[in-house]
């Protein structure tokens, strides 16, 4: 299984754009990139998924390069709300979820 | 839909004593996960259930635990006897079985264990 490295820590301030970046130099050709968002004392919630390229939801965009070893989580003019632990999971898309690890995550304080 | 429901939200309890963790998933998911975390250990998967069948519980740590699901709404995470480094946040966490593992996987808020 790929296994995934973030920074441990990212500060920023409101209104900025955030990138965040997880790098996966191994990654599988059947593995998919999923990023999820933890704030405290609540459970983990799904951001985005991707294969290749890019995509783009309501909440966040992610960029994935052709080589696929990295993907950058981006997150557009960020509030004080998003202040959270963010998990970069990298699996295929048909793994045993025992097989889903949560890494450490990114820490992610944002300033007024 | 309420989301995944897990009750208590915090429980202290003496060594020894047995734990029951409850989750209710969103109604119409077919797999339900029980995690742990812990600053040390991050975020655990214990097991899995798929249609209220056990599909791996290879992250269960010990015999103490032991977790069910009787029906489609309903599971639960027992510890017998309960330990101090048992203490952790549990998460119970629901979806579909379409798009693989777990596309897009809800956790509840958490039980928020503390064995003293």
């Amino acid at each position: 299984l790929a296994k995934t490295t973030q920074p441990i820590s990212m500060d920023s301030y409101e209104g900025q754009e955030v990138n965040i970046t997880c790098s996966h130099n191994n990654i599988a050709t059947n593995d998919y990139i999923t990023w999820y968002q933890q704030f405290p004392s609540q459970g983990p919630r799904f951001i985005i998924q991707g294969y290749k390229t890019k995509v783009t939801n309501e909440v966040a965009s992610l960029f994935i390069p052709a080589d696929r070893k990295s993907s950058t989580l981006s997150l557009p003019r960020v509030s004080l709300s998003d202040t959270a632990v963010y998990y970069c999971l990298v699996a295929p898309e048909y793994s045993s979820a025992s097989k889903i690890i949560f890494g450490s995550g990114t820490r992610l304080s944002i300033r007024p | 839909d309420a989301g995944v429901i897990q009750s208590p939200r915090h429980e202290v309890t003496e060594m020894g004593q047995e734990v029951t963790l409850r989750c209710k998933p969103i109604s119409g998911h077919d797999y339900l996960f029980w995690y742990r975390q812990t600053m040390m250990r991050g975020l655990e998967l214990l097991i899995y259930f798929n249609n209220n069948v056990p599909i791996d519980d290879s992250g269960m740590p010990e015999d103490r635990f032991s977790a069910k699901m009787p029906n489609a709404s309903f599971s639960t995470l027992k510890i017998q006897p309960s330990e101090p480094r048992d203490s952790a946040v549990y998460f119970c966490a629901s979806s579909l079985g379409t798009g693989g593992w777990y596309t897009e996987a809800f956790f509840g808020q958490g039980t928020r264990l503390t064995v003293v």
